[in-house]
């Protein structure tokens, strides 16, 4: 039973396509981000949220938008898909109140590959 | 464990050995470290974490290690299993207040040989 749910799990896309990639958490955290992953880079934030009211820009958020529909739910969209955008992309949660762990502690979904042709 | 162009330093050992994987973080104020591993097809997971009020944590059968002084991280896994082929990141934060910031390690691919 995964906690955290991506959609979709792959996509193929075209060149100025708009794209936008869901994300569902089930562990009632407040704490919401989108990074993204390249082969050799490791984790990049694109974007956070603290809770729904809450967006913030992290260190690649050129070319991307989010949306915090609900404390459960925050979207991640390409709003004209550019090659360079073809990543695996991650949504993560983490709660600052979380007992026996530092709050910093992110939980991460599957995962969602975007290839942008 | 730092990477050198688009590749992931790799690391190949024998199952039943144990595993000596490297970080060199950058924040000199972080004071809260994580390891996660990474399966293939997967999202990171938490393997162990440590404060920087404390220089060793053991977990079961991982130990990490931290110094200070020289700004490094390691994360030891012992008696090898080829489950625990994976690519494994360390990550740094300075905690308290409002912060959020995860900065994330490149990574090191673990290939356990059977």
């Amino acid at each position: 039973d995964a906690d955290v749910t991506q959609t979709p799990r792959n996509r193929i896309t075209k060149t100025g396509k708009r794209i936008m990639l869901e994300c569902s958490q089930t562990k009632g955290h407040d704490r919401m981000y989108w990074y993204r992953q390249d082969p050799g880079l490791g984790l990049r934030l694109i974007y956070y949220s603290f809770d729904v009211k809450d967006i913030n820009k992290g260190e690649i958020s050129d070319g991307y938008s989010v949306s915090r529909q609900a404390q459960a739910k925050f979207s991640l969209s390409l709003e004209s898909a550019i090659p360079n955008q073809t990543a695996l992309y991650f949504c993560a949660t983490s709660d600052p109140g979380l007992a026996g762990r530092s709050y910093n502690e992110q939980f991460f979904g599957p995962g969602t590959r975007l290839t942008v042709l | 464990g730092e990477s050198v162009g688009l590749h992931l330093p790799t690391l190949s050992v024998q199952e039943g050995d144990n595993s000596i994987i490297n970080c060199a973080y950058s924040n000199s104020a972080s004071d809260y470290f994580i390891w996660y591993k990474q399966e293939s097809g997967k999202g990171p997971q938490f393997i162990i974490d440590i404060r920087s009020n404390m220089d060793k944590r053991q977990g079961q059968r991982v130990t990490v290690l931290l110094n200070k002084t020289v700004k490094h991280l390691s994360l030891q896994i012992a008696a090898t299993q080829p489950g625990d082929s994976a690519v494994y990141f360390c990550a740094e934060t300075v905690s308290g207040g409002s912060n959020y910031k995860l900065t994330f390690g490149k990574g090191t691919l673990l290939t356990v040989n059977p």
